[in-house]
């Protein structure tokens, strides 16, 4: 089944505590991208990546890490998460888009509280 | 001026009505639009795509697409209660590796 998985789906931390929320497609997609998603704001682009060791910020990347060793994962870092990271984050991924057709595909998203 | 924006609702349509949901956006070299659904703690999940001028049709949902005036709209024919959701707008614009979203309409379906 074709998907994009986060783990974990659910995390409570306190503030200063590294974290990594990891996201991984088998779609064999290029285009892998991370949201944040506030109440009132809409989804914001945090980072996203074109492909392997490819990697740009997004509008809000400040706070956070991602890497792209692999084509299919794309986790996303907090290195000392605050308590205004707390947010439902999404990982969404795609084939690059070039075509019109091309969209992407969302995980089922990842619920973090830093206290 | 946010990039792609949304009326946030909520918006209360009856059974068996039609629901019109409707979204500006402001890069006028935008190419391809999409309407996501998203219930409530669970992903967005898309239900229509629209490149061209006009009407694109798909089952109870029809898109539209108005780029001299910027504008896209989502029409719901005989609305049912499991169409009661948050609504995003997403354009993909001038740059191939992002697509924009609004911040969403939610939508209200009473029965």
């Amino acid at each position: 089944e074709a998907q994009v998985t986060q783990n974990p789906r659910y995390l409570i931390t306190v503030t200063g505590k590294k974290l990594t929320v990891t996201c991984s497609q088998n779609m064999n997609h290029e285009y892998m991208s991370w949201y944040r998603q506030d109440p009132g704001l809409g989804l914001r682009q945090i980072y996203y990546s074109m492909n392997v060791e490819v990697t740009d910020k997004g509008d809000v990347p400040e706070g956070y890490k991602v890497s792209r060793k692999e084509k299919r994962n794309f986790p996303l870092i907090l290195e000392s998460p605050s308590p205004n990271q707390t947010s439902l984050y999404f990982c969404a991924s795609s084939f690059l888009l070039q075509k019109s057709t091309d969209t992407q595909y969302f995980g089922p998203g990842t619920r973090l509280t830093v206290l | 001026q946010k990039e792609v924006e949304q009326n946030s609702g909520p918006l209360s349509v009856p059974e068996g009505a039609i629901a019109s949901l409707n979204c500006t956006y402001s890069d006028r070299v935008s190419q391809s639009f999409f309407w996501y659904r998203q219930y409530s703690g669970k992903s967005p999940e898309l239900i229509m795509s629209i490149y061209s001028n006009g009407d694109k049709e798909d089952g109870r949902f029809t898109a539209q697409l108005n780029k001299a005036s910027q504008y896209v709209s989502l029409l719901i024919r005989d609305s049912q209660p499991s169409d009661s959701a948050t609504y995003l707008c997403a354009s993909r614009g001038s740059s191939a590796s992002k697509i924009i979203f609004g911040s969403g309409t939610r939508l209200s379906i009473r029965p």
